[in-house]
């Protein structure tokens, strides 16, 4: 089946520096991706939709400066946290559709972010 | 808008013993609905979703679900529970251009 993979797994970083996050579609393409955000025990949080070739799409609430998004490719989808905080720290899941289809979502292994 | 109500943060059962975890929709319009499981520190697997058609769905590791219009609900089950099914599952509700998540049921499996 399809496969989406995340780089790093797991990242600590310091307080006040950028971290990026790479979501990556393994055997298909995907002209958009979802960037997700999971606090301990609860559920996940859409962010952001990463769109190919344009700019991503923000849900609200989230800060678009924060979170920098870049879908630079087909394939390759980018958060970058910037000046992170210990308040970042997160699970950070991201997403891909085949074909297009959301009902046909596939999920990241996730990369969980600790900034001390 | 859509919205999804998992009842029960936390289900405990025996290995054997009968699994149901409960959700509950809302959606303005003919619902895309999905269970996915977590383990830790991973992402979600799909473990089922129901589209259209056959309201009854079966999905991977024995589990299945089946999508109640008149109730709107989706709660999934399986026969026997195994060590292996302890995880976070989490119910989604999907119109393609949305997609909600309960959440979450935590699913401990006693020996």
């Amino acid at each position: 089946g399809a496969v989406v993979s995340q780089h790093p797994s797991r990242v600590i970083c310091k307080s006040g520096t950028s971290v990026k996050i790479e979501c990556r579609s393994l055997d298909f393409q995907a002209t958009t991706m979802f960037w997700y955000r999971q606090f301990p025990k609860q559920s996940l949080m859409l962010m952001a939709t990463s769109n190919e070739g344009s700019k991503a799409t923000y849900e609200q609430g989230v800060e678009k400066d924060k979170f920098l998004i870049n879908h630079a490719s087909l394939t390759l989808s980018t958060l970058t946290v910037t000046s992170a905080h210990p308040e970042d720290s997160s699970f950070y899941i991201c997403s891909a559709p085949l074909s297009g289809r959301r009902e046909t979502q596939y999920f990241g292994p996730g990369t969980r972010l600790l900034v001390l | 808008a859509q919205s999804v109500t998992q009842l029960g943060s936390h289900v405990s059962v025996s290995e054997g013993a009968l699994v149901l975890l409960r959700c509950n929709y809302s959606s303005s319009v003919p619902p895309y609905l999905f269970w996915y499981v977590q383990y830790p520190n991973q992402g979600l697997q799909l473990l089922l979703k129901y589209t259209t058609g056959a309201t009854l769905v079966k999905g991977i590791n024995g589990f299945e679900a089946e999508f109640k219009k008149s109730e709107t609900s989706f709660h999934l089950t399986k026969p026997s529970a195994h060590m292996s099914d302890a995880a976070e599952y989490f119910c989604a509700v999907s119109d393609l251009n949305d997609m909600r998540f309960g959440a979450g049921t935590r699913l401990t499996v006693k020996p």
